[in-house]
């Protein structure tokens, strides 16, 4: 069976400085991952995505992820960030074929002044 | 439609009511996907349909849970006698194949 942890439940920072959110994954099949961000009462939307080919994976909002399948980790980072970050993040994994995704419990970013 | 659309966004009812939840996926999209999400519980998987194919029910919590898709567009999750541990918000999802996965804004039902 598939699943993920995401190690932080709640990340503060203080705005333009660096964040990595952290995300590890078991799984015995290859598997495509994917980070999703929830703002306050809206639905996910899709940050960025790794299927194949490069493992640096760039996303929306200047956020990319690294696949590094030796660690079985698709960690999220952004050089900078902003007040308008704060939000839920959240890391989740499939594999070709398999359907529904299977999701982690979720990483509050808090970004503050 | 541009996007997923869930109805109703809100949904107050009373312990042992019955309720239904509403998803219109985007147009050609032939898999839908229901999740529950529940305070400090992330996203649970409840059910899972793919073009004609039998449905994937096998994270459905109890047998008052049920979901159908008509003619391979509209799906409906319905909810009967709801318990208070119901309460959630429950997020449906449309794809194309397992390679990006769209949301909708979801149904907030609280049972009261």
């Amino acid at each position: 069976a598939q699943s993920v942890t995401q190690l932080d439940s709640q990340v503060p920072v203080f705005e333009e400085a660096p964040v990595e959110l952290r995300c590890n994954y078991s799984s015995s099949v290859s598997v495509y991952l994917f980070w999703y961000v929830q703002y306050p009462n809206q639905g996910l939307q899709l940050l960025l995505k790794y299927l194949s080919g490069s493992t640096l994976v760039k996303g929306i909002n200047g956020f990319e992820a690294e696949f590094n399948k030796s660690q079985t980790s698709f960690h999220l980072r952004k050089p900078s960030v902003h007040i308008s970050d704060t939000a839920e993040y959240f890391c989740a994994v499939t594999s070709p074929g398999q359907g529904n995704l299977i999701f982690g419990k979720g990483t509050k970013l808090s970004v503050k002044p | 439609g541009a996007g997923v659309s869930q109805s109703p966004s809100n949904k107050v009812t009373e312990k042992g009511k019955d309720v239904e939840l509403r998803c219109d996926p985007i147009s050609g999209h032939t898999a839908l996907y229901w999740y529950r999400q529940s305070l400090g519980q992330g996203l649970e998987f409840l059910i899972y349909f793919q073009g004609n194919s039998a449905p994937d029910k096998s994270g459905l919590p109890s047998d008052r849970f049920s979901a159908e898709r008509t003619g391979g567009s509209v799906s409906t999750l319905t909810i009967q006698r709801t318990q208070q541990e119901d309460s959630a918000v429950y997020l449906c999802a449309s794809s194309v194949g397992d390679r990006g996965y769209t949301f909708g804004s979801g149904t907030r039902l609280t049972v009261v």
